[in-house]
């Protein structure tokens, strides 16, 4: 199947301070990335949608100005969460879909932990 | 009622056994249906992509489609301890921007 990477796995920071979270796919084009966070035992709660080129769509609820999104390449979208704070500490994960077909492939998450 | 009923479980089954999970949904919309498996502290795992009714094999995974019913099934055989995880069933429609709707996941535990 394809190939989906987060980058980092695990970070670590400080109140206040930004973060950026990369969602590459390594062997297929994506016109379309979703985010998505995640708490314990709980389902994927989607966060936004990316389109490269064009501005996200956000969900009802999730603040744009604080979960920044860039869609810059077909293979890359990034997340950057703003003057983080300990309620955004969550596992953000996020998928892709194959440009020529309706599949969704997942990275491996990305956990946040801020102090 | 939500879109898509899934059984949280625990399912509980010995090593070999198969496993059968299902999901029914309400929208007839939904073209296109996913089976992800997913550990703990990590991201989904897509294990079979159908777009229409019937069946559809890969390997140990049988998937089930039936849009007349709005059911679909995962049958795994010969299951193993590593297939203990959760699985969601997924689906979407072109129309709503390929978001997909999720099924609650069902917790599967295969016992040595």
């Amino acid at each position: 199947g394809a190939v989906v990477s987060q980058h980092p796995s695990w970070v670590i920071c400080k109140s206040g301070t930004s973060v950026k979270i990369e969602c590459r796919s390594l062997d297929f084009q994506a016109t379309t990335m979703f985010w998505y966070r995640q708490f314990p035992k709980q389902s994927l709660m989607l966060m936004a949608t990316s389109n490269e080129g064009s501005k996200a769509t956000y969900e009802q609820g999730v603040e744009k100005d604080k979960f920044l999104i860039n869609h810059a390449s077909l293979t890359l979208s990034t997340l950057t969460v703003t003057s983080a704070h300990p309620e955004d500490s969550s596992f953000y994960i996020c998928s892709a879909r194959v440009s020529t077909s309706h599949e969704q492939y997942f990275g491996p998450g990305t956990r946040l932990t801020v102090t | 009622q939500k879109e898509v009923e899934q059984d949280p479980g625990p399912l509980s089954v010995p090593e070999g056994a198969i496993v059968s999970l299902n999901c029914t949904y309400s929208n007839s919309a939904f073209q296109y249906f996913m089976w992800y498996r997913q550990y703990s502290r990590k991201g989904p795992e897509l294990l079979m992509y159908t777009y229409s009714s019937g069946n559809k094999e890969d390997g140990r995974f049988t998937a089930q489609v039936d849009k007349s019913s709005k059911y679909i099934s995962l049958f795994i055989r010969d299951s193993q301890p590593s297939d203990s995880a959760t699985y969601l069933c997924a689906m979407t429609r072109q129309a709503a921007g390929n978001k997909l709707t999720f099924g609650g996941g069902t917790r599967v535990l295969v016992k040595p």
